[in-house]
């Protein structure tokens, strides 16, 4: 049982233009969200987060969008840059537990 | 460097042995986690520390899988008898109360 979805295993983006990466989810409980950017034998890395009290959460060239009608985020990021290329993961938690559900991740790759 | 140590990086072992892993975690941060990631996958919750206590085990935890987090400061992650489907990244995590929790940079097992 899959409760956080990344339906789009890749994405390939020109450099400086916009990046949108989706991610859904099934559990109503959920009401913590959180984007990790992943490098090939890294560990993932924290951006940006997002509480089911807000419907926008923005940190410089990230923004991160919650839709809880829909059970849908997604994360913007403008401009892309080559750098950028990484595996997102999104993650979601509920009040009262302690762990994330990650979804299974997005790869993007930033064009030059 | 302040952010969350794992030891060893790599690790390749033979079918049947022991290993053990480290995680120093952010200091003072009084939560810690355990993740593992296989291939094409978001990392998994497999257990998480409050202090010294273990609070939460996944299923995915076997007998076979201990941790321990003695004085609540590191943790240790073992796997007695090992499998080849063991063979995979496991990540560490802390946070400091219910605050994101920062992932270290792994330790890559590969049962041969």
């Amino acid at each position: 049982d899959q409760q956080v979805k990344q339906n789009s295993p890749s994405l390939s983006v020109q450099e400086g233009r916009i990046s949108i990466l989706n991610c859904d989810y099934t559990n109503s409980m959920f009401d913590y969200f959180l984007w990790y950017k992943k490098y090939p034998a890294e560990g993932p890395t924290f951006l940006i987060s997002i509480s089911s009290i807000k419907d926008k959460n923005e940190d410089g060239r990230f923004t991160v969008f919650l839709n809880k009608s829909a059970k849908h985020l997604s994360l913007h990021i403008v401009p892309s840059q080559p750098g950028d290329s990484a595996v997102y993961f999104c993650a979601a938690s509920a009040s009262g537990t302690y762990k994330y559900i990650f979804g299974t991740g997005t790869r993007l790759k930033v064009l030059a | 460097d302040t952010g969350v140590s794992q030891d060893p990086r790599h690790k390749i072992t033979k079918r049947g042995q022991n290993v053990t892993f480290r995680c120093d975690p952010i200091s003072e941060h009084n939560r810690l986690y355990w993740y593992r990631q296989t291939l094409g996958q978001g990392p998994e919750f497999l257990t998480y520390f409050q202090n010294e206590a273990q609070l939460e085990k996944s299923r995915l935890l076997s007998d076979r899988f201990s941790a321990e987090r003695p004085k609540g400061s590191f943790s240790t992650l073992e796997i007695q008898r090992t499998e080849q489907g063991d063979s995979a990244m496991y990540l560490c995590a802390s946070s400091l109360r219910s605050s994101v929790a920062f992932f270290g940079q792994g330790t890559r097992l590969t049962v041969v």
